[in-house]
């Protein structure tokens, strides 16, 4: 099936430092999730976009919905060990409920 | 409840073996979405409820997989005869909006499947 290109795929990052990622996609949408999954739980929702070139903050991390309405990128800043986990983005298009999610990136920090 | 429920957590299913996998939403919430994802991969979607209505049936891979949710609450993805490329987490989310294109979803914790 489909899935949006998350960038990057994998990420060794020191405790403290800032992290970001980005999630791009050939079609246009109108709005953007982004989830975090730990091993062995389900995605848990960050931060949702609904409108191009919004910028939303949820504690550390902050999201932007891209102006072509086509990416979306995820930063985190002052990382800390907890934000270990698996990053998803989600993009869904106007007048459907089928939300597409993307090839997700892992994040470990090194302590 | 206060978030999605899934049962079993895991399931280990010998080929061929019918398998039941429940979900119950979060309370209130009119639309509830079945997805299901491989090892290492993001989730895709299988099918979806608007209420008791399975209005999108799409991403189910074939005739095996069945999925309902008769009275508009909990809802039960079927698998019938299972073969190994089955093997993969289930995951079900519930959204409060009726409409298409707005809501968040939020996600129970899954059911593994394994199919030795």
């Amino acid at each position: 099936g489909q899935q949006l290109n998350q960038s990057p795929q994998s990420m060794f990052i020191q405790e403290g430092e800032d992290v970001s990622m980005n999630c791009t996609s050939s079609s246009i949408f109108n709005t953007w999730l982004w989830y975090k999954q730990d091993p062995g739980e389900g995605p848990v929702l960050l931060i949702a976009l609904y409108k191009a070139g919004e910028l939303t903050s949820n504690g550390r991390l902050t999201a932007q919905f891209g102006i072509t309405r086509k990416d979306s990128f995820l930063n985190i800043s002052a990382s800390i060990p907890s934000d270990v986990g698996i990053y998803f983005c989600a993009g869904l298009t106007s007048g459907t409920y089928k939300y597409i999610f993307g090839t997700g990136t892992r994040l470990k920090v090194l302590a | 409840g206060a978030g999605v429920s899934q049962s079993p957590r895991y399931k280990v299913a010998k080929r061929g073996q019918d398998v039941a996998l429940r979900c119950d939403p979060i309370s209130g919430h009119v639309s509830l979405f079945w997805y299901q994802q491989a090892l290492g991969q993001g989730p895709e979607f299988l099918t979806y409820f608007q209420n008791e209505a399975q209005l999108d049936k799409s991403g189910l891979p074939s005739d095996r997989f069945f999925a309902e949710r008769p009275e508009g609450s909990v809802s039960t993805l079927k698998i019938q005869r299972t073969q190994q490329e089955d093997s993969a987490v289930y995951l079900c989310a519930s959204s409060s909006r009726r409409s298409a294109n707005t809501g968040e979803l939020f996600f129970g914790e899954g059911s593994r499947l394994t199919v030795l």
